[in-house]
């Protein structure tokens, strides 16, 4: 079964570029999630999509922004990049119900972003 | 903001030692996650513990979890060169929704 996959996995952009990240969760999950690993900043939650809605939001700016298509795989967009945008943007998906509130996320490789 | 403390920052041992990486965190919890990250890329899930379990055991994985000090612990035995990567803690609310800890970097020389 093929894990969480995301594309592509470096990225460089020009500050004031927008960039576009993809990720498809492994096969019947629903639920995807970004998170942001800056140097120096960790682990950050971005976003949170479930059954094509947003479900929740981590603190950031809102030209960080993305949906879920149908297939339930995801796109993260960053507009007007900016240099401290420099991160790894890993994706992670899981399955989300009644019965399955404590359910672990797995996690893809992740996309590299430099922002020049 | 990251919601937890882990320490060590960094720890370097031989392999066949074990290894113990310790979490703090600040709010209630559903589960606590523990995951691994070799040289920057994806995380990779070792073991989830629920809030109202205290030991999981997982292969060479012991992890501990006392709600009332809101503190985990990762004990990695027997270790070997492999198992150097950072190691991160993770809690989740709803969902998998995680916050993460700043992450302990494991050395394991052989």
């Amino acid at each position: 079964e093929a894990g969480v996959t995301q594309s592509p996995t470096h990225l460089i952009k020009t500050r004031g570029q927008q960039a576009t990240l993809r990720c498809s969760p492994i096969s019947g999950h629903t639920s995807v999630y970004w998170y942001q690993q800056a140097l120096g900043l960790g682990l950050q939650f971005l976003l949170w999509y479930d059954e094509g809605e947003e479900r929740n939001r981590g603190n950031f700016p809102p030209r960080f922004s993305g949906r879920q298509f149908p297939n339930y795989s995801s796109e993260l967009n960053v507009n007007a990049l900016e240099l401290e945008d420099s991160a790894l943007y890993l994706c992670a998906s899981s399955l989300l119900t009644q019965s399955t509130v404590n359910t672990e996320a797995f996690f893809g490789q992740g996309t590299r972003l430099t922002v020049v | 903001s990251q919601q937890g403390e882990e320490d060590p920052q960094a720890l370097s041992i031989q392999e066949g030692e074990n290894a113990t990486m310790n979490c703090s965190y600040k709010t209630s919890i559903n589960n606590l996650q523990w995951y691994r990250q070799n040289s920057g890329r994806g995380l990779v899930h070792l073991i989830l513990i629920r809030s109202n379990e205290r030991e999981k055991h997982s292969g060479r994985l012991r992890v501990t979890l006392d709600t009332s000090k809101k503190s985990s612990s990762l004990l990695i035995t027997a270790s070997r060169a492999a198992d150097t990567a950072s190691y991160f803690c993770a809690t989740a609310k709803y969902g998998n929704k995680l916050v993460f800890g700043a992450g302990t970097i494991l050395r394991v020389k052989s």
